[in-house]
């Protein structure tokens, strides 16, 4: 079936860093959906992305739908210690029925 | 606007026992989901229901899991009996519809298998 890696796997970064993590599939993918999920909580919608070739950004995040439709990026600018987390990418499989599924993770620690 | 409410939100039980998860999403959502989330991994689908009505439960091992939402609002997530394997984060998640609609998740149910 269709599946979602992400890299990395997980990050270290200073404070007021740039970070950039990515989803690939071998598979094409129609919807391209970014979550953060906090530490004991269920994932948030941070991005969706319908269009390849797409940028959207989302105040310091920004997400690229990439041009074979088999990827997509995240960008976060200038990172503070509340982007701590960890980042699902997910999407509409394309085949059988209609549902979501999910990446890996990238899991996303801040340095102050 | 509340969110997805669930309960309860930690649970620990033994081997073979049966155990029960309850949801209630957001007012009007007609789609709601519930997935499985092991330590380490991203949320896996387990079933989705339209209204009260299942659309897909592919992943739902249903030897064991068993989940309802007869009125089309509330629903519960069964497992009887419980393996150790199924110690995860229950999520579950709700959207005004099936088709590209933002899925709205609640905080989650923490279950450990002793």
């Amino acid at each position: 079936g269709q599946q979602l890696n992400q890299s990395p796997q997980s990050m270290f970064i200073q404070e007021g860093e740039d970070v950039s993590m990515n989803c690939t599939s071998s598979s094409i993918f129609n919807t391209w959906l970014w979550y953060k999920q906090d530490p004991g909580e269920g994932p948030v919608l941070l991005i969706a992305l319908y269009k390849a070739g797409e940028l959207t950004s989302n105040g310091r995040l920004t997400a690229q739908f990439g041009i074979t439709r088999k990827d997509s990026f995240l960008n976060i600018s200038a990172s503070i210690p509340s982007d701590v987390g960890i980042y699902f990418c997910a999407g509409p499989t394309t085949s059988g029925t209609y549902k979501y599924i999910f990446g890996t993770g990238t899991r996303l620690k801040v340095l102050a | 606007e509340a969110g997805v409410a669930q309960s309860p939100r930690y649970k620990i039980i033994e081997k073979r026992q049966s155990v029960a998860f309850w949801c209630n999403p957001i007012s009007g959502h007609a789609t709601l989901y519930w997935y499985q989330q092991i330590l380490g991994q991203g949320p896996k689908l387990l079933i989705q229901f339209q209204n009260n009505g299942v659309v897909d439960d592919s992943q739902l091992p249903k030897d064991r899991f068993s989940a309802e939402r007869l009125k089309g609002v509330d629903s519960t997530l069964k497992i009887q009996p419980a393996k150790l394997e199924d110690s995860a984060v229950y999520l579950c998640a709700s959207s005004f519809g099936r088709y590209q609609e933002t899925q709205y998740f609640g905080p989650g149910t923490r279950l450990l298998v002793l």
